[in-house]
């Protein structure tokens, strides 16, 4: 089975701090996501990386960063927190091969910034 | 309007059938995926259809497709509150992106 492991199912920070919110996964997927996920608003892209070093914008990428210098791990980063960032943040990895296209999320970690 | 949309809230008895509906804008979509997701959890994939099907059946989970109206639904029968859950819509275009387009999500909350 494939496996998205996010680090930390609860984070919660202050404004100002730079946070990081870390996803590995197992299946050496090319593709990777960050969404965040918000009461009535569904799922939004964040950020996507279809190769190592590679990374592209997604739908609301304002306020934050990625890294992805291995093939398994995908690094979000929000630089200086901020309140409106709270929220439940989800990583997903793809593989690109495959046309079902079908997406493995991980667990969530869910981020409260005071 | 949106790309993908589904009603936020759907309410059923235990025992009764559950119908989850979506609908799309793209005609070209290639698969059409149902994904749960549990309280406190991530999303898992449910089951997909590929558009050149008209329904799929996966023990209780039914899924009918209807291209001409762009019309995607989910069928659970014998829903039990183990159901309880969001259930996302969502499309992947040909061509293009490989990204899949999500809905907003159904919350569907089984009562006694």
């Amino acid at each position: 089975d494939v496996k998205v492991t996010q680090s930390s199912r609860y984070l919660v920070k202050r404004t100002g701090e730079k946070v990081f919110l870390e996803c590995v996964q197992d299946m050496d997927h090319e593709n990777m996501f960050w969404y965040r996920q918000d009461p009535g608003l569904g799922l939004r892209l964040i950020y996507f990386s279809y190769d190592v070093k590679m990374k592209e914008k997604g739908d609301i990428p304002e306020g934050y960063s990625v890294s992805r210098e291995k093939k398994e791990r995908f690094s979000l980063i929000l630089e200086s927190a901020s309140t409106n960032q709270t929220s439940m943040y989800l990583c997903a990895s793809l593989s690109g091969g495959q046309a079902k296209n079908i997406q493995y999320f991980g667990a969530g970690t869910r981020l409260s910034v005071l | 309007g949106e790309d993908v949309e589904q009603s936020l809230f759907l309410s059923v008895r235990e025992g009764d059938s559950s119908v989850i509906n979506c609908t799309y804008t793209d005609s070209s979509s290639t698969y059409l995926y149902w994904y749960k997701q549990e309280p406190g959890a991530g999303l898992q994939l449910l089951t997909y259809i590929f558009s050149n099907m008209d329904m799929k059946q996966d023990q209780r989970l039914t899924v009918l497709l209807n291209k001409k109206d762009k019309h995607l639904s989910l069928r659970i029968a014998d829903t039990q509150t183990g159901d309880s859950a969001i259930y996302f819509c969502a499309e992947r275009r040909s061509g293009g992106s490989y990204i899949p387009t999500f809905g907003r999500g159904t919350s569907l909350i089984v009562h006694p």
